[in-house]
């Protein structure tokens, strides 16, 4: 059974640029949800998906924004991007109506922006 | 808002050595506590829980009890292996499935032989 898989591994691109991130969800799980994580911190909730809808939004801008498809898989996209974008991209995914479902890792994007 | 503060690291131990590494949370309601850790260049993995007041979550020798009283949820193992060494985060999360997880700082243990 493939847990959360996450594309690409690492990504380098320049400022002003844009990107996207991919995630496929553990099986038979149908809600996702993107961390930012600077080197050092703890990750930071930046959104989540259930049935093709943000759900909630952390505090982050609009130029991060997503998209769910119709097999739960999710895309991140950071538009016009700055120097403090690079961190690692963590997706979780979970089953959402279990009350105490853990949400479970992919082991990430390195983004690192020039 | 809702917050977990983790103690600082790193923690540095010599392998058979006992661990605690604390935690505490600031939320309203009744959060359910994780502790997640990661490896180098990985990301977090599940290592325990509990959702209710004065529940053991436990995995692999590691050990946590949710103390509502003093908001807290330390973790600890009575012998620590080099395979130990990781960020280890606290983490909670309220309300039903969708809700999302608050992370603490992490903290980074160390063991040596």
């Amino acid at each position: 059974d493939a847990g959360v898989t996450q594309s690409p591994t690492h990504l380098i691109k320049t400022r002003g640029q844009q990107v996207t991130l991919r995630c496929s969800p553990k099986s038979g799980h149908d809600t996702v949800s993107w961390y930012q994580q600077a080197l050092g911190q703890g990750p930071q909730f930046i959104f989540q998906y259930y049935e093709e809808e943000e759900r909630q939004r952390g505090n982050f801008p609009d130029r991060f924004s997503g998209h769910q498809f119709p097999n739960y898989s999710s895309e991140l996209n950071v538009n016009a991007l700055l120097l403090g974008d690079s961190a690692l991209y963590l997706c979780a995914s979970s089953v959402t109506d279990r009350v105490e479902q853990p949400q479970h890792f992919g082991d990430g994007t390195r983004l690192s922006i020039l | 808002g809702d917050s977990v503060t983790q103690m600082e690291g790193p923690v540095t131990l010599s392998e058979e050595a006992f661990l605690t590494i604390n935690c505490t949370y600031t939320a309203t309601g009744y959060p359910s506590l994780f502790w997640y850790v990661q490896y180098p260049g990985e990301g977090l993995q599940l290592l325990l829980k509990a959702t209710k007041a004065d529940d053991k979550g436990s995995n692999k020798g590691f050990e946590a009890t949710y103390r509502k009283e003093t908001t807290s949820f330390h973790l600890e193992k009575g012998s620590v292996q080099v395979s130990d060494s990781a960020v280890y985060f606290c983490a909670l999360k309220k309300g039903s499935g969708y809700s999302t997880l608050t992370f603490g700082k992490g903290t980074m243990l160390l063991v040596s032989p």
